[in-house]
């Protein structure tokens, strides 16, 4: 199995651009996570997919933060406009019914 | 009610030592508890989990310690070598309420250092 795939690995873009992160879970679960990690919050937990339907948004930020999940094997979060203090490493994960959250290998975002 | 708090922030330890980091919750209807392990530039890897009916999990040189009643539980990694140099971050879920689904409250991690 590849795991989780995330890309882009790296961005760099300018304050006011639209950012798009997109993620493919682990063929067959069916829970999928967007975390968000930097040194001064940690890893915060931004929305999570059960089944491709959004459970809880609670995390995201502000209304500039979106996500969507159009199918089970693919799933996107995207900042519109972004600004310099969202830059930080965004997380995708997986998981089925077993817990266990198996994540990707980041996108580190930095938003000049 | 819903955080998890590790402590130490970081630590620093000799090879062969055994670094040991704590975690405290306070939601009593948490009922797994993992722990992930992370590599600078990578993301969090699951390195063994507990549930509460147990007090102790081996697996390996890694072992879990779990306290019931103090609503504790810790990490120790026996033998410690320089490549178990990471960061580690307890987590807690509700397996319970199915609304819940996989949601992990993660501690704010812990920093370890293994000399050679």
């Amino acid at each position: 199995d590849a795991g989780v795939i995330q890309s882009p690995r790296h961005e760099v873009t300018e304050m006011g651009q639209e950012v798009t992160l997109r993620c493919k879970p682990i063929s067959g679960h069916d829970y999928l996570f967007w975390y968000r990690q930097t040194m001064m919050r940690g890893l915060e937990l931004l929305i999570y997919f059960n089944n491709n339907v959004p459970i809880d948004d609670s995390g995201m930020p502000e209304d500039r933060f979106s996500a969507k999940m159009p199918n089970a094997s693919f799933s996107t979060l995207k900042i519109q406009p972004s600004e310099p203090r969202d830059s930080a490493v965004y997380f995708c994960a997986s998981s089925s019914d077993s817990k266990a959250q198996f994540f990707g290998p980041g996108t580190r975002l930095t938003v000049l | 009610q819903q955080q998890v708090k590790q402590s130490p922030q970081s630590l620093i330890v000799q090879k062969g030592g055994i670094p040991i980091i704590n975690c405290a919750y306070e939601n009593t209807a948490f009922d797994y508890f993992p722990w992930y392990q992370q590599f600078p530039g990578k993301g969090p890897a699951l390195l063994i989990a507990i549930r509460p009916d147990v007090s102790e999990k081996k697996e390996g040189r890694f072992t879990i310690s779990f306290n019931k009643s103090a609503k504790q539980f810790s990490l120790h990694i026996m033998d410690s070598q320089p490549g178990d140099s990471a960061t580690y971050f307890c987590a807690a879920s509700i397996g319970k309420i199915k609304a819940a689904g996989n949601k992990l409250t993660f501690g704010g991690g812990t920093r370890v250092l293994v000399k050679p």
